[in-house]
């Protein structure tokens, strides 16, 4: 088991309703990286955050959002929900930003469905 | 086209099976390519994980890189019904904070 630590792990929404997701990163690792991965499909990149500051951005609009807080812990924010916004969404901790590294930890992944 | 293809199979074999999970890419910028295991539900678990071509081998699994063809493989030798789970490729290019998944090939192993 990684420590990287997610919540809430399921959670159920309304359509335009605003969704907040938390992140506890592994000890000593200073990047958070949030995915999305659809049913049946695999993890897609929506952004990454090193030492409070976004860090690259996958092809999601804004109404994704993020934050790290002073101890790299994170959020997620979608606002204004759509259907297709349900999927499971992970966070990934690493110790840099590069994410071709063998110290790259998933939590288990929030569940998100939008009703 | 996706960046990173991957056939979903399902993949049924009997225990004591080789099993073979392939992967194939478009980006020729891609130096670093790993492979995870996702149980049901679950977060991906990193398996593997490799810089440019060549072998890696470990315990029973073996994860080869072939960047001429943009092809890349998982071996997992004496297969167990503990493996049965959905096998996710990934890459990234050097200095990047993105992986790219494929979209993942499950995989069941029958006693």
């Amino acid at each position: 088991e990684t420590g990287v630590t997610q919540s809430p792990t399921h959670l159920i929404k309304t359509r335009g309703q605003q969704v907040t997701l938390r992140c506890s990163s592994q000890s000593g690792h200073n990047t958070v990286s949030w995915y999305q991965q659809a049913l049946g499909q695999g993890p897609q990149f929506i952004f990454q955050y090193y030492r409070e500051e976004e860090n690259g951005r996958g092809n999601f609009p804004p109404r994704f959002s993020g934050l790290q807080f002073p101890n790299y812990s994170s959020e997620l924010n979608v606002n204004a929900l759509e259907l297709d916004d349900s999927a499971l969404y992970l966070c990934a901790s690493s110790p840099g930003t590069e994410s071709s590294g063998n110290t790259i930890y998933f939590g288990e992944g929030s569940w998100l469905t939008v009703v | 086209q996706k960046e990173v293809e991957q056939d979903p199979g399902p993949l049924s074999v009997p225990e004591g099976a080789i099993v073979s999970l392939n992967c194939t890419y478009s980006n020729s910028a891609f130096q670093y390519f790993m492979w995870y295991r996702q149980y049901s539900r679950k977060g991906p678990e990193l398996l593997m994980y490799t810089y440019s071509s060549g072998n890696k081998e470990d315990g029973r699994f073996t994860a080869q890189v072939d960047k001429s063809s943009k092809y890349i493989s998982l071996f997992i030798r004496d297969s167990q019904p503990s493996d049965s789970a959905t096998y996710l490729c990934a890459m990234s290019v050097a200095n990047a904070g993105k992986s790219t998944f494929g979209d993942g090939t499950t995989l069941t192993v029958k006693p």
